[in-house]
């Protein structure tokens, strides 16, 4: 079971422009919700993350925007530049301890290729 | 600040050899959490590590299991390897776990190739 959907699978935009990432989940319990880059050859980094008591969060060019009706959370990379192309996975987690928390449950990954 | 360090990077093995991964934690980090990353699966959790303990597990078949020492570091052991089983693992670490603080680093992961 996807517990949570990432589209598209792949991006291409110029340089200078925006790069939009969209995620959905399933699980209203869930109130983490991270962002994370990576480059060939290296882990996940974290990049920014949201939780849902807020609608949008930016830092510098990279914007988390939120819908918790809709569950349904996106990221944008304003002025994309080509030092950005990597892969982008949003993610999902219950921040409280206990259970059968401690895992993050990660979108399938979003490949972006900016184009100088 | 030394990041989380995973060895070896690459490894190749052949089916039904068993293989064990290491991972040593940022200093003062004691929730170690592996996943698997396929091209297909995408990333999938493992398993997570606190102070020795295992909190949660993943569905993956009893091939795969963990242990996490006094000093945070951890390892994961693959029973019988299948051709299914090749795969970066990639190993995370955090002072109390995933979602529960930020600060929740990754490694650059063991390749490992299963012929």
């Amino acid at each position: 079971q996807q517990q949570v959907k990432q589209s598209p699978q792949s991006l291409i935009v110029q340089k200078g422009g925006i790069s939009i990432i969209n995620c959905a989940y399933e699980n209203t319990a869930f109130d983490y919700f991270p962002w994370y880059q990576q480059f060939p050859g290296k882990g996940p980094a974290l990049l920014i993350a949201i939780r849902p008591d807020v609608s949008e969060k930016k830092e510098g060019r990279f914007t988390i925007s939120f819908n918790k009706s809709a569950k349904q959370f996106s990221l944008h990379i304003m002025d994309s530049q080509p030092g950005d192309s990597a892969t982008y996975f949003c993610a999902a987690s219950l921040s409280q301890s206990g259970g059968s928390n401690y895992k993050l449950t990660f979108g399938k990954g979003t490949l972006l290729t900016v184009n100088p | 600040k030394a990041g989380v360090t995973q060895t070896p990077r690459y490894l190749i093995k052949t089916r039904g050899q068993q293989v064990t991964l290491s991972c040593s934690p940022i200093s003062g980090h004691r929730s170690v959490s592996w996943y698997q990353q396929t091209p297909g699966q995408g990333l999938q959790f493992l398993f997570e590590y606190f102070s020795e303990t295992q909190r949660n597990k993943g569905n993956f078949p009893g091939r795969f299991s963990g242990r996490q020492f006094s000093n945070s570091r951890s390892e994961m052991n693959v029973s019988t390897l299948e051709l299914g089983d090749s795969a970066l693992y990639l190993c995370a670490s955090s002072k109390t776990g995933p979602g529960v603080n930020y600060g929740y680093t990754f490694g650059s992961g063991t390749r490992l190739t299963v012929v």
